[in-house]
């Protein structure tokens, strides 16, 4: 089992509909948890983190975690043709010393 | 506060030869992360440095690779007598500490031809 999975996709959403993106973790011990956008030909830019159980909201973007069901997610609401990016899942924990991540989930917003 | 910073951003060299790529993390920064990432695949860990130590190096190969991080100065990422699979972008990224969110440069381009 992978340390952590995500859907290559692609996830093709509408505008202006909810894009959701999921990872999975192997780790019961991961403590910290970030999405990070990453556009083609581009470095990955961190555009959330979340830590404890529940959901969290920055605008458009909400992350949801599980530690339990060992499963985080991003919605993306009202999906632009900008938000089109490979979305990275990364997985942090003290017992380890790296921040893993996932191969990440490509989203096309069609206009 | 200025980012990471990563040079060269660009790096053509030939087989047989040497690729020094170089990272400075960002102010208050004293963990550096490496990750190379091939055409349309994820991020793949390397190493996990802090000052003048390598605490995980279990994502390098096991030849021609090598990195530090010195007290002073940038983190090296060494790759010797480079062959064609080693072309990547090469991205290094900085923390606070282990947990905390990692900042990324702008990523080495290396080109093996």
């Amino acid at each position: 089992q992978k340390e952590v999975e995500q859907n290559s996709g692609p996830l093709s959403v509408p505008e202006g509909a909810i894009a959701s993106l999921n990872c999975t973790y192997s780790d019961r011990g991961s403590q910290s948890f970030f999405w990070y956008r990453q556009y083609s030909g581009k470095s990955p830019e961190l555009i959330m983190f979340i830590y404890s159980n529940g959901d969290k909201e920055d605008g458009r973007f909400t992350a949801q975690l599980n530690k339990a069901s060992q499963y985080v997610s991003l919605l993306i609401r009202d999906s632009q043709p900008s938000d089109s990016a490979t979305y990275l899942c990364a997985i942090g924990n003290t017992g380890g010393f790296k921040t893993i991540f996932g191969a990440g989930t490509r989203l096309f917003v069609k206009a | 506060n200025a980012g990471v910073m990563q040079n060269p951003r660009h790096l053509v060299r030939r087989r047989g030869q040497e690729a020094r790529l170089r990272c400075s993390p960002m102010k208050g920064h004293s963990h550096v992360y490496w990750y190379r990432q091939l055409p349309e695949e994820g991020l793949k860990f390397m190493v996990y440095l802090q000052k003048e130590n390598i605490i995980d190096e279990s994502g390098m190969p096991k030849e021609r690779f090598s990195a530090e991080f010195p007290k002073e100065g940038p983190s090296i990422l060494r790759i010797q007598q480079v062959v064609r699979g080693d072309s990547a972008a090469y991205f290094c990224a900085s923390s606070e500490d282990r947990v905390s969110e990692a900042f990324f440069g702008q990523g080495t381009r290396l080109t093996v031809v």
